[in-house]
């Protein structure tokens, strides 16, 4: 079955600097992974996803992941930090185009001034 | 074009009712999938609908059900509410075989 782990349920970083969120899948198939972002009162906007294309994925507002099959690992980052980063992150698994999407618990990103 | 719209935002129910909550995605979207999701258990999924049949199904109690309609919208009942049904739920739209799911803002449901 496939399962997401997202490492670290609350992450700080200082403005300006590196934003690493971890995140680890299970599936038996090569999966589509996700990466969504979740703002205060809101529902959740896709930051970007991987469908086998590129393990480099770049995605909206600077950031971007990257694909690592041996690793099982498909970890966001985004070199500089701004205090409009602050939000709830999902990291989202799937191993089929028809098949039901499933979501890591999610990592609340702090900013530090 | 008009994103996912869910009603109503917030709701304040008492245990042992039900409860039915709206579902309208984006034009041209024929798939519309449903969550709770909850500060201890994350996003979880309920079920999928697809041109009016339930495609997938999440772990979640029958009391839990859905149905959608001809013109995509779809709705998520609730029956004999308890506390811990309290959440928000979030509905999300694609097109059908495009992975990308597309959120409402979602319904936050209050079990007193």
């Amino acid at each position: 079955a496939q399962s997401v782990t997202q490492l670290g349920s609350h992450v700080s970083v200082s403005e300006g600097a590196l934003v690493l969120l971890r995140c680890n899948y299970s599936s038996s198939v090569p999966p589509y992974l996700f990466w969504y972002v979740q703002y205060p009162n809101q529902g959740l906007q896709l930051l970007l996803k991987y469908t086998s294309a590129a393990t480099l994925v770049k995605g909206i507002n600077g950031f971007e992941a990257e694909f690592k099959k041996s690793e099982t690992s498909f970890h966001l980052t985004k070199p500089s930090a701004h205090m409009s980063d602050a939000a709830e992150y999902f990291c989202a698994v799937t191993h089929d185009r028809d098949d039901k999407i499933i979501f890591g618990k999610g990592t609340r990103l702090h900013i530090l001034p | 074009k008009a994103g996912v719209t869910q009603t109503p935002r917030y709701l304040i129910k008492t245990r042992g009712q039900q409860v039915t909550l709206s579902c309208s995605p984006i034009s041209g979207h024929r798939s519309v999938s449903w969550y709770q999701q909850t500060p201890g258990q994350g996003l979880q999924f309920l079920f999928e609908y697809f041109s009016e049949t339930q495609r997938n199904k999440g772990n979640f109690p029958g009391r839990f059900s859905g149905r959608q309609f001809s013109n995509s919208r779809s709705e998520m009942n609730v029956s004999t509410l308890e506390l811990g049904d309290s959440a928000l739920y979030l509905c999300a739209s694609n097109r059908g075989g495009a992975n990308e799911q597309f959120f409402g803002p979602g319904t936050r449901l209050t079990v007193l």
